[in-house]
């Protein structure tokens, strides 16, 4: 079946530091990628997206490109802050699976001032 | 604010009871899911519902139900409950244009 392994964490950085997030994933054909983002006491929030090999989302600064070689789709951002703390979701469709999530096991991040 | 609405927010109950949870889907999407997040579960799948029906089913327990009706709400309900079904819900829309979905703030339920 379908899977997205994710860095365990939690992750703490010092505001400006660069973050990276592994995400690798196995599924069949072509899956849609996406990382979600959950600010504390709040729901998900989509932050990027992409739906093929070697599209890159990007969105607020953070990046992710879509890897078929590696199976990836590590999410980056240059200079983090302290209102960047949350945490953060790999999560993967397949076309069959009528929209459906799969969804890593999540990474906290903190950003320290 | 992404347009989905859950009610209610928080839930506290006693096990063996029965809930009924809420969620309304950004205007003009016709499919709704319905997560489970959990501190050993994680996120994860439960049903989903497209236009009124059944399309797809998840780790759903059979103490577990729901229904989308014809303005497009949906419910969840849970009935029988046990200590180990204290979780935030989530419900998310999804808009078929983008392959995106919208996901609502959660209930969270804490069964006593």
């Amino acid at each position: 079946g379908n899977s997205v392994t994710q860095m365990e964490g939690p992750v703490t950085l010092s505001e400006e530091a660069f973050l990276t997030i592994n995400c690798t994933y196995t599924a069949t054909g072509y899956p849609s990628l996406f990382w979600y983002v959950q600010y504390p006491g709040e729901g998900l929030q989509l932050l990027l997206k992409a739906t093929k090999a070697d599209d890159k989302g990007s969105n607020k600064g953070f990046e992710a490109t879509y890897r078929k070689e590696t199976t990836s789709f590590h999410l980056e951002k240059g200079s983090v802050q302290v209102s960047d703390s949350a945490v953060y979701f790999c999560a993967l469709t397949r076309g069959t699976s009528y929209g459906k999530l799969t969804f890593g096991q999540g990474t906290i991040l903190t950003v320290h001032p | 604010d992404s347009g989905v609405t859950q009610t209610p927010k928080h839930l506290i109950t006693a096990t063996g009871q029965r809930v009924t949870l809420r969620c309304s889907p950004r205007s003009g999407d016709l499919s709704v899911y319905w997560y489970q997040q959990s501190l050993d579960q994680g996120l994860q799948f439960l049903i989903q519902y497209y236009n009124g029906e059944e399309r797809a089913k998840g780790n759903i327990l059979e103490r577990f139900s729901a229904q989308q009706f014809p303005d497009l709400h949906s419910e969840l309900n849970l009935s029988s409950l046990e200590l180990g079904d204290s979780a935030l819900y989530f419900c998310a829309s999804r808009d078929s244009g983008t392959d995106t979905q919208y996901f609502g703030p959660g209930t969270r339920l804490t069964v006593l």
